[in-house]
């Protein structure tokens, strides 16, 4: 059974730093690219970045880029968000989903995690 | 970037046939943008329904069907179920470039 549980979520002012995870199981995680998906409170989805599923393609939305770092490490089957400089803006619910395919321009989400509430604030 | 527009809300009886839309402000919406189409609950996370602008997940409900219609990307419910009411979104790739939709609210009343 596929599972995705993100982890790392906590108040942080603006300005700060903070590193979500996303621990992956049931399947070979280095076949599949991976994606960061956000939801700030009352409002919709928005793609926040991905990476291939051998992390040599990363993608980001021009409202991260620069500040947000995608990586992941197949040795311990965990996707990462480190995030900086941040705002009042980035608070949201943090999803991790699964891309359905090894590529992550292409291959977009089958599985997601449950969510992990990043809030910026003074 | 690139603007993906939804219908704000709908309203489909129980029984009855709806069809959601995606549309894109740079033209018309192929195959190979890929559109996702996902269902969203109060409370929980999103779930895929369509993947691929018509291939169903395997816990896709076969009432559910994906389609591009006059230059977008459509979700059609067929047979609404009460359990159905739910936030939609559909989702384009742009070479590489997710952009989400602003979602649709549905109504099953």
């Amino acid at each position: 059974e596929v599972q995705l549980v993100e982890s790392g979520g906590a108040l942080v002012q603006p300005g700060g730093s903070l590193r979500l995870s996303c621990a992956a199981s049931g399947f070979t995680f280095s076949s599949n690219a991976m994606h960061w998906v956000r939801q700030a409170p009352g409002k919709g989805l928005e793609y926040v970045s991905g990476i291939s599923s051998n992390g040599g393609s990363t993608y980001y939305a021009d409202s991260v880029k620069d500040r947000f770092t995608i990586s992941r490490d197949s040795s311990t089957n965990t996707l990462y968000l480190q995030m900086g400089s941040l705002r009042p803006e980035d608070m949201a619910i943090y999803y991790c989903a699964r891309g359905r395919g090894s590529r992550a321009n292409t291959a977009m989400a089958d599985y997601w995690g449950q969510g992990t509430l990043v809030t910026v604030s003074s | 970037q690139a603007v993906v527009t939804q219908e704000p809300s709908l309203t489909v009886s129980p029984g009855g046939t709806v069809t959601l839309t995606c549309g894109s402000s740079t033209g018309a919406v192929t195959s190979g943008h890929y559109p996702y189409w996902f269902q969203q609950k109060p409370g929980q996370a999103p779930r895929t329904l369509i993947y691929d602008t018509n291939k169903k997940q395997s816990w896709t409900p076969a009432r559910f069907s994906g389609s591009l219609l006059g230059g977008k990307a459509a979700l059609t419910l067929s047979g609404a179920q009460p359990e159905d009411e739910a936030e939609y979104y559909c989702l384009i790739s742009y070479s590489g470039a997710w952009v989400f939709g602003g979602g649709t609210k549905l109504t099953v009343l």
